[in-house]
């Protein structure tokens, strides 16, 4: 079983839907979980933080579910600038160790 | 504030050439990290250094591929011989005091064509 997994979709939605991302690991010690936005040929940047307690900013709300090892994303009113690559990240193990990327899911907002 | 810089951004070269990748980490960060990114594979940690020490190198995939950091400022990632297979988007990233918590800061990536 790979370390995360995520649906790599795409997800085409049109504007102003709500959309929702899963994403699963394998290992039950990771400590820290992030949701990463990667557009066409750019870099990733850290959309947000994933805390026990699920946590919003804005129109985007980000679930942990740790019995199951799943985190979620949930884009609300989608807008076409959300189109991106959205890269589920957890830690390898527990403690300061490194992250571990997925191969993240496509979206794209459709006008 | 300058983000992480890599240079150069784009290189093509023949199999079996050397090549030298760059960063230069956000000043004040400890933590500096290679990654390599391609469809099939998707991102993966090659190495990452603290304080300029490497810490794990288990992702480097063969002895073709080196990597230092001599001060706090600079980091190459270095392949030679290079091969097609090693074509792909490289990434250096840096982040402060942990590697796990708290945000890493990418550079723009070296697209690297291998002929």
């Amino acid at each position: 079983r790979k370390e995360v997994e995520q649906d790599p979709g795409p997800f085409n939605v049109p504007e102003g839907a709500t959309v929702a991302f899963n994403c699963t690991y394998s290992n039950s010690a990771s400590q820290s979980f992030f949701w990463y936005r990667q557009d066409c040929r750019k870099e990733p940047k850290l959309l947000m933080s994933v805390y026990s307690s699920g946590n919003e900013d804005g129109r985007f709300t980000a679930q942990l579910n740790r019995a199951s090892q799943y985190i979620s994303l949930l884009i609300r009113d989608s807008k076409l600038s959300d189109s991106a690559t959205y890269l589920c990240v957890v830690n390898s193990n527990s403690g300061n160790t490194p992250l571990v990327f997925g191969k993240g899911t496509r979206l794209s907002v459709i006008a | 504030d300058a983000g992480v810089i890599q240079s150069p951004r784009h290189e093509v070269t023949e199999m079996g050439q050397e090549v030298t990748l760059r960063c230069k980490p956000i000043s004040g960060h400890d933590y500096l990290f290679w990654y390599r990114q391609t469809m099939m594979r998707g991102l993966e940690l090659l190495i990452y250094f603290n304080n300029n020490v490497p810490i794990d190198d288990s992702g480097m995939p063969e002895d073709r591929f080196s990597a230092k950091m001599p001060n706090a400022s600079f980091s190459t990632l270095k392949i030679q011989p290079s091969e097609p297979r090693d074509s792909a988007v490289y990434f250096c990233a840096s982040s402060l005091r942990t590697a796990s918590y708290n945000e890493q800061f990418f550079g723009p990536g070296t697209r690297l064509t291998v002929l």
